[in-house]
């Protein structure tokens, strides 16, 4: 299967940007997600990117992505403490129907 | 409201029982999954489900079996349960069946099932 890295922790200050990070093992045709997971719920999908864009911006989200060093990452403008949560980097790859999970970043806001 | 309902929400286990976790969906979508989440380790696929009749393993299938008798029903059994199988499970859904340039295939996921085996 395909390998899907993330750091586990971040905190960050509210009113600060948090950056979330993630590696990927590359295809040649792919989506790239992000999933939010608030304590004691199931994933809810926040953003998506297909492998051939750069950039994806949705109000206070970005999503950059660089193919050449298979890295992704999601930017959080803003941050409030209502963003504390578990976020997972997945990618599906075009004719394959499964998803490839990372292991999650739990983001911690500090008042 | 429409979407994916597990159940039980928590289960405490004796080693060696059987136990089956209930998925329904009422959104009429063609894939199901089941992952298991642990610490450290993220969602790890155990099974899934391209369409109804059909189903397929994912990366940690051992000791865990399915059924998909109909679109809406999804559920996975343990057939007899270990203390490694303590997690919490997630079924998902999506609406397609492979990942088509222009379909995104948002995955839908459960509340989850914290399953405890002693």
């Amino acid at each position: 299967g395909e390998d899907v890295e993330q750091s586990l922790f971040l905190s960050v200050r509210e009113g600060d940007s948090s950056v979330i990070n993630c590696t990927y093992t590359d295809s040649s045709s792919t989506y790239l997600y992000w999933y939010k997971q608030e304590p004691g719920a199931g994933l809810q999908l926040l953003t998506y990117i297909f492998s051939n864009m750069d950039m994806k911006q949705d109000q206070r989200l970005t999503v950059l992505l660089n193919k050449k060093d298979k890295h992704l990452s999601l930017r959080i403008a803003d941050t409030q403490t209502g963003d504390s949560a578990i976020y997972f980097c997945a990618e599906s790859i075009v004719g394959v129907d499964q998803f490839y999970f990372g292991t999650g970043t739990s983001l911690t806001v500090i008042p | 409201i429409a979407g994916i309902t597990q159940a039980p929400t928590s289960q405490i286990l004796a080693a060696g029982r059987r136990m089956t976790l209930r998925c329904t969906q009422d959104m009429r979508h063609n894939a199901m999954y089941w992952y298991r989440q642990d610490l450290g380790l993220g969602l790890r696929l155990i099974h899934y489900s391209n369409t109804a009749g059909t189903t397929g393993k994912g990366e940690v299938p051992d000791g865990y079996s399915v059924s998909r008798a109909n679109t809406d029903d999804f559920p996975l059994t343990l057939a007899s349960a270990v203390p490694s199988q303590t997690s919490v499970y997630f079924c998902a859904s999506s609406d397609s069946i492979s990942r088509e340039v222009g379909n995104t295939g948002e995955l839908f996921f459960g509340e989850g099932s914290r399953l405890t085996v002693l």
